[in-house]
C-alpha cells in the first residue's frame, strides 16, 4: 500500500525555538496534504489542508502564523511549529491523498511526529 | 456537515471471539466511508473503505465491515480477535461530492485478552 514517511518522529525542542516536521509521500504523488495533531487519547484534530503549489487551508482556531505549512511538490508537505512553547507539545500527523485528489482516494498517514516543548 | 458517532469508548473481547466495533455517520448526501487502525505513538494505518458496490467490505488483517444504508452504520468486524488486534480504531466519513476533509470519530479502543 501507499506509503507516507514523517521526519522526525520524535522532537524535544526549548520554548521559543522552531520546530520543522517533513512529511513525505515515497510511492505515490498527493495532490493534496493534511496536519493532524492529536491529543492523548483522543481523535484527530485537523489542523490544516494543503494543496501543492497553493496556500494552506487553514481551520478555524489554528494560527497560521504560528503553524507554517509547505506543500513545494506532489511528495513533499512541511510544517513548521514557530516560537514553540509547552502547550504545542502534542503528536503532530500527516496524511497524503493520491494524485487525482477524488472524494473517493484513501488517505495515508504517515507514523506521526512527538513534539515536547520544555 | 458530516458527522460520525463511535458509541463505544472501549471494547473488550477474549481471543477467539468476533469483534464489532461499532460506527454510525450523519451526512447530506452519499458517503465514503473509512475504518483506520492505530498502534500506540503510530499513525493511522487504513484498514478498509466503502465507495459503492457491495454493502459488505472486506479489508486488511482479516477485518470487514458492511454499510447499511437505512440504519447509517457501518461497523466494523472480525470474526475471530488477536490480542494483537488490541488497538485504537477509528471510523471516517467523507462526503462524495467533497474534495475535502475526512470526519473522524472519538475512536474506540479495542482490548483483546488472551
Amino acid at each position: 500500500g501507499a506509503v507516507v514517511s514523517q521526519h522526525p518522529s520524535w522532537v524535544i525542542c526549548k520554548s521559543g525555538t522552531s520546530v520543522k516536521i517533513e512529511c513525505r509521500s515515497l510511492d505515490f504523488q498527493a495532490t493534496t496534504m493534511f496536519w493532524y495533531r492529536q491529543f492523548p487519547k483522543q481523535s484527530l484534530m485537523l489542523m490544516a489542508t494543503s494543496n501543492e503549489g497553493s496556500k494552506a487551508t487553514y481551520e478555524q482556531g489554528v494560527e497560521k502564523d504560528k503553524f507554517l505549512i509547505n506543500h513545494a511538490s506532489l511528495t513533499l508537505s512541511t510544517l513548521t511549529v514557530t516560537s514553540a512553547h509547552p502547550e504545542d507539545s502534542s503528536f503532530y500527523i500527516c496524511s497524503a491523498r493520491g494524485v487525482s485528489g477524488g472524494a473517493y482516494e484513501t488517505q495515508y498517514f504517515g507514523p506521526g511526529t512527538r513534539l515536547l516543548v520544555l | 456537515a458530516q458527522s460520525v458517532a463511535q458509541p463505544e469508548d472501549q471494547v473488550n473481547v477474549a481471543e477467539g471471539n468476533p469483534l464489532t466495533v461499532k460506527c454510525t455517520y450523519s451526512v447530506s448526501g452519499n458517503p465514503y466511508l473509512f475504518w483506520y487502525v492505530q498502534y500506540p505513538n503510530r499513525g493511522l494505518q487504513f484498514l478498509l473503505k466503502y465507495i459503492t458496490g457491495d454493502n459488505l467490505v472486506k479489508g486488511s488483517y482479516g477485518f470487514e465491515a458492511e454499510f447499511n444504508k437505512s440504519q447509517t452504520s457501518f461497523h466494523l468486524k472480525k470474526p475471530s480477535a488477536l490480542v494483537s488486534d488490541s488497538a485504537l480504531y477509528f471510523c471516517a466519513v467523507r462526503e462524495t461530492d467533497s474534495w475535502g476533509k475526512l470526519q473522524f470519530g472519538a475512536g474506540t479502543q479495542v482490548v483483546v485478552t488472551p
